[in-house]
């Protein structure tokens, strides 16, 4: 079984602090990603990284970037954290599809990030 | 662009009866992916179906099926005789155009499901 962890279920920072949210895979996974989840907005992808110290921009990456030095690990960063970064965030990873595919992403469960 | 549409924010039916979520996707590529996960009250979302867009065939597992209508770009969910633990939220999935990102998904914004008793 695939098995995407994070580092916090619940986590609860202050307005200008630096914020890491850590996932970690399993599965030899090439690709992993990172996104935020609101209410009636869906999924939201940030960033996601291909493969070790890669990464790419998603559809809201401001105000975070992303670190990727080994396989298996990626976070993700808000370098000063503000209220409208509150909000639930999910890690997945995938492994790496062939030409013209695109293969099914796993999710972890998730932190609820609260910025006072 | 490519689009995923969820109509129903939220459906609430009585334990035991049937329940169709529906999904409209918009998308410029021939050959694409489409997904349903599931994401109970704990939070993590849950891989439920993966379908090629060549495979038109309809899908049951249990009491899920999954209805795939090219022809008017639908991927619709069914529960036969729901249960509580069906309560959720469901969303439905498109591969990212394949000329870009051979990984990326986008979502629908989900339908909440409750399942009464």
């Amino acid at each position: 079984d695939v098995k995407v962890t994070q580092s916090s279920r619940y986590l609860v920072k202050r307005t200008g602090e630096k914020v890491f949210l850590e996932c970690v895979q399993d599965m030899d996974h090439e690709n992993m990603f990172w996104y935020r989840q609101d209410p009636g907005l869906g999924l939201r992808l940030i960033y996601f990284s291909y493969d070790v110290k890669m990464k790419e921009k998603g559809d809201i990456p401001e105000g975070y970037s992303v670190s990727r030095e080994k396989k298996e690990r990626f976070s993700l960063i808000l370098e000063s954290a503000s209220t409208n970064q509150t909000s639930m965030y999910l890690c997945a990873s995938s492994s790496l599809a062939g030409q013209g595919a695109t293969d099914t992403q796993y999710f972890g469960p998730g932190t609820r990030l609260t910025v006072l | 662009a490519q689009k995923v549409t969820q109509a129903q924010t939220e459906i609430s039916v009585v334990e035991k009866e049937d329940v169709t979520l529906d999904c409209v996707y918009e998308t410029r590529d021939t050959t694409y992916y489409l997904f349903w996960y599931k994401q109970p009250p704990s939070g993590e979302l849950v891989f439920l179906i993966r379908r090629n867009s060549f495979d038109e065939q309809n899908e049951i597992s249990g009491r899920y099926s999954w209805n795939f209508q090219k022809s008017t770009s639908s991927f619709n969910f069914t529960i036969t005789a729901s249960q509580v633990v069906d309560s959720a939220v469901y969303f439905c999935a498109l591969s990212d155009s394949l000329f870009s990102s051979a990984s990326k998904i986008i979502f629908g914004s989900g339908t909440r499901l409750s399942i009464r008793p």
